[in-house]
């Protein structure tokens, strides 16, 4: 299994620029998650989705949105790219059954926005 | 609201010495406790977990950590530290809703010769 993949890795991005981070997973793991991570300030969560259709805002969800059309794929997408949005993003799953609880992180995606 | 905190932001240390990193939550309900290491430049690796039962936790790489409800604390240690462990540790709790985890500021473990 490849994991939790990320791409891309860096991201240079100019004030009201769009993107979209995009997340896979191969693990068939039910909830997936975004976060952000700044100096100083541990991860912040962004969204999140219970399964393929359903997602919920988290703690910091302004300035983006995202979707869940398949188990695997959950796209996180900035519209109008702003220099508070520079950080560190870090997509995560998680399977609720069989006793996992455990959260698998991807290697992330540096953002800088100018 | 769920929170996590961790007192210190970085802990200086010399190598074979011991450690410990604390962290402490809120939560009137139960929890479940993580602590996750990030090496420079990469994602964020499991170190241990509490759950349930056992309130010492023994995880990878020589750590372990003490889960004290009482005092709502779940501080990490390892007895001797290496260069290796020089790295940012990351305290998390995570509540029944959606399973979603909220994590403490970090702590830099800086080892030294």
């Amino acid at each position: 299994n490849a994991g939790v993949t990320q791409t891309p890795k860096f991201r240079i991005l100019k004030i009201g620029q769009s993107m979209t981070l995009q997340c896979t997973q191969d693990m068939n793991h039910n909830y997936m998650y975004w976060y952000r991570q700044d100096p100083g300030m541990g991860l912040k969560l962004i969204y999140y989705s219970v399964g393929a259709g359903i997602t919920d805002k988290g703690e910091v969800p302004n300035g983006y949105n995202v979707s869940r059309s398949t188990t695997e794929d959950f796209p996180l997408r900035l519209e109008l790219a702003a220099p508070s949005q520079t950080s560190v993003y870090f997509c995560a799953s998680i399977r609720t059954s069989g006793g996992m609880n455990e959260q698998f992180f991807g290697p992330g995606t540096r953002l800088t926005v100018l | 609201a769920q929170s996590v905190t961790q007192l210190d932001s970085q802990v200086p240390v010399f190598e074979e010495a011991p450690v410990e990193l604390r962290c402490n939550y809120s939560s009137s309900v139960s929890v479940y406790l993580f602590w996750y290491v990030q090496y420079p430049n990469q994602g964020l690796q499991l170190l241990l977990k509490y759950l349930s039962g056992s309130t010492l936790v023994k995880g990878i790489n020589g750590f372990e950590a003490e889960f004290n409800k009482s005092q709502t604390s779940f501080h990490l240690r390892k007895p001797s530290v290496h260069i290796s462990d020089t790295a940012e540790y990351f305290c998390a709790a995570m509540t029944g809703t959606a399973s979603k985890l909220t994590f403490g500021t970090g702590t830099r473990l800086q080892v030294t010769l």
